[in-house]
C-alpha cells in the first residue's frame, strides 16, 4: 500500500528566503507525482506534475524534482513571498487515471 | 469558464437526512473522482469513474453512492447522514487518453452534519 510522507509538517520563513519542501513515497512504481497548493478554506491548485520518466519540472519560482528510485520528491520555492503562504500537498498516482495518494501536507508561512 | 464546479459549496444538515452533491467538468476529461478531506486535512480517494464506469470504490460506507449520468458529471448521494460524515468533499477530473494527466480539483463542498 502506497504511503506518502511530507516533511516538515509546518515551516515558517522570512520573506525572500529560498526553501525546500520534501515528499517521500514508499512504492517507487508510480505513474506521476503532482504538487498542489491549498489555501485555507479553498480547493486545490495544481502547481507541477512530474511524470515518472522525468527528473524535474519548473514553473516560475517553483522547481520540483523527482527521484523515483529513492522514492523522493522536492519542491523548491525561490525568493519566497507572503503570498506563497499556504499548505503544499504532494500526491502520487500509480497508474493513469487511478487514485492520487496524498501526503499530509506542509503548512508554509512566509513572514513579511 | 470554471473547469471543475461543485454544488453546493456549503451544506449544513441534520443527522439522518439524505443529501446530494453535484460535480461537473467542462474539460472534456474521461475520468472523474470524489475525494474526502477530513478534519485533519487529510485527503483520501472515495470513488473514481472512467467513461461513466466505476473504477475505484474505496472502503466507503454503502450510504455513499456515486452516480455518473455522463462523462462530464459525477454526483455523490449520501443516505442517513452521520456526524462523522462532516468533511470537505472534493470532485476532480483528469484525462487518461493523452495530455498532461493532471487531476484538476473543484472548489470543494463543506458538509456539516449536526
Amino acid at each position: 500500500k502506497q504511503e506518502v510522507t511530507q516533511i516538515p509538517a509546518a515551516l515558517s520563513v522570512p520573506e525572500g528566503e529560498n526553501l525546500v519542501l520534501n515528499c517521500s513515497f514508499t512504492d517507487s512504481a508510480i505513474y506521476n507525482l503532482q504538487w498542489f497548493r491549498q489555501d485555507p478554506g479553498k480547493g486545490l491548485t495544481s502547481l507541477l506534475l512530474i511524470q515518472s520518466s522525468q527528473r524535474e519540472q519548473t514553473s516560475g519560482r517553483l522547481n520540483a524534482s523527482l527521484d523515483k528510485s529513492s522514492g523522493r520528491s522536492t519542491l523548491y520555492i525561490a525568493a519566497s513571498q507572503p503570498g506563497d503562504s499556504a499548505t503544499y500537498l504532494c500526491a502520487v498516482e500509480e497508474t493513469s487515471g487511478s487514485r492520487l495518494t496524498f501526503g499530509e501536507g506542509t503548512q508554509l508561512t512566509v513572514n513579511p | 469558464d470554471t473547469a471543475v464546479s461543485q454544488t453546493p459549496k456549503y451544506l449544513v444538515t441534520q443527522m439522518g437526512n439524505d443529501k446530494s452533491i453535484k460535480c461537473e467538468q467542462n474539460l472534456g476529461h474521461d475520468t472523474m473522482y470524489w475525494y474526502k478531506q477530513d478534519s485533519k486535512k487529510f485527503l483520501k480517494i472515495m470513488f473514481s469513474y472512467n467513461n461513466k464506469e466505476l473504477i475505484i470504490n474505496e472502503t466507503v460506507p454503502n450510504r455513499f453512492s456515486p452516480k455518473s449520468p455522463d462523462k462530464a458529471h459525477l454526483n455523490l448521494h449520501i443516505n442517513s447522514l452521520e456526524l462523522g460524515d462532516s468533511a470537505v468533499y472534493f470532485c476532480a477530473s483528469s484525462s487518461t487518453s493523452g495530455g498532461s494527466y493532471e487531476q484538476y480539483f473543484g472548489p470543494g463542498t463543506r458538509l456539516t452534519v449536526t
